[in-house]
């Protein structure tokens, strides 16, 4: 059974830095192409990154620079670490399996950014 | 520019039918979509993909009542015999090389 369950969230002042971390089971991380998707208070989704099996990584313009979306193969999880953190990426983060389409979301996780 | 447009909100009786559009922008009909349900405080669910052909593949343990379908640039969701738990927002996804995207969102509700 396909699992993902993101974990990291919390509260963060303006400026700060956080690591999420997205644990999978039922596939392999790199087998597979993977992203974060988030939804502000309220809010629709939108697309944050994507790490392809090849490696590649994509990101939003409105993170690009501060957000890096990477994975480690041994513990079979996928990361978010996000610096340079404003008001607005105040959201749940989602992360997800992509073929093609997204087919499996986590949870979420919420990340807080306030003073 | 790729852009999925969904209507804000869509209204149905319990029992009923319901088809939700999303349409892609000028230039982009060629592209398959996918969607996704929202229910209530929860986290999305994949319901399937839609190809331009109409033809659609579901997520693991959708209902026969959720369908999908295609024609130009319109891509459907329809839901039959509407349950009360359907009552969700639904959501439109699209890629391509780099890049997601998401349509706004149709928030139905079952009456």
């Amino acid at each position: 059974e396909v699992q993902l369950a993101e974990s990291g969230g919390g509260l963060i002042q303006p400026g700060g830095s956080l690591r999420l971390s997205c644990a999978a089971s039922g596939f392999t991380v790199t087998s597979n192409h993977m992203a974060w998707v988030r939804q502000a208070p309220g809010k629709g989704l939108e697309w944050v990154s994507i790490i392809y099996s090849s490696g590649s990584t994509y990101y939003a313009d409105s993170v690009k620079g501060r957000f890096t979306i990477s994975r480690d193969d041994s513990k079979n999880t996928l990361y978010l670490q996000m610096s340079s953190l404003r008001a607005e990426d105040t959201a749940v983060y989602y992360c997800s399996r992509v073929v093609t389409a997204i087919d499996y979301w986590g949870q979420g996780t919420l990340v807080t950014v306030s003073s | 520019q790729l852009v999925l447009t969904q209507l804000p909100s869509a209204s149905a009786s319990l029992g009923a039918s319901v088809k939700l559009t999303c349409t892609l922008s000028s230039g982009h009909s060629n592209y398959a979509i996918a969607w996704h349900q929202q229910q209530p405080e929860k986290g999305p669910r994949y319901l399937m993909k839609v190809n331009t052909d109409g033809s659609h593949t579901k997520g693991d343990g959708i209902p026969d009542r959720f369908s999908g379908s295609s024609s130009g640039a319109e891509r459907y969701l329809t839901i039959s015999s509407l349950q009360s738990e359907d009552e969700a927002d639904y959501y439109c996804q699209t890629w391509g090389a780099g890049f997601q995207v998401f349509g706004g969102g149709t928030k139905l509700t079952v009456l």
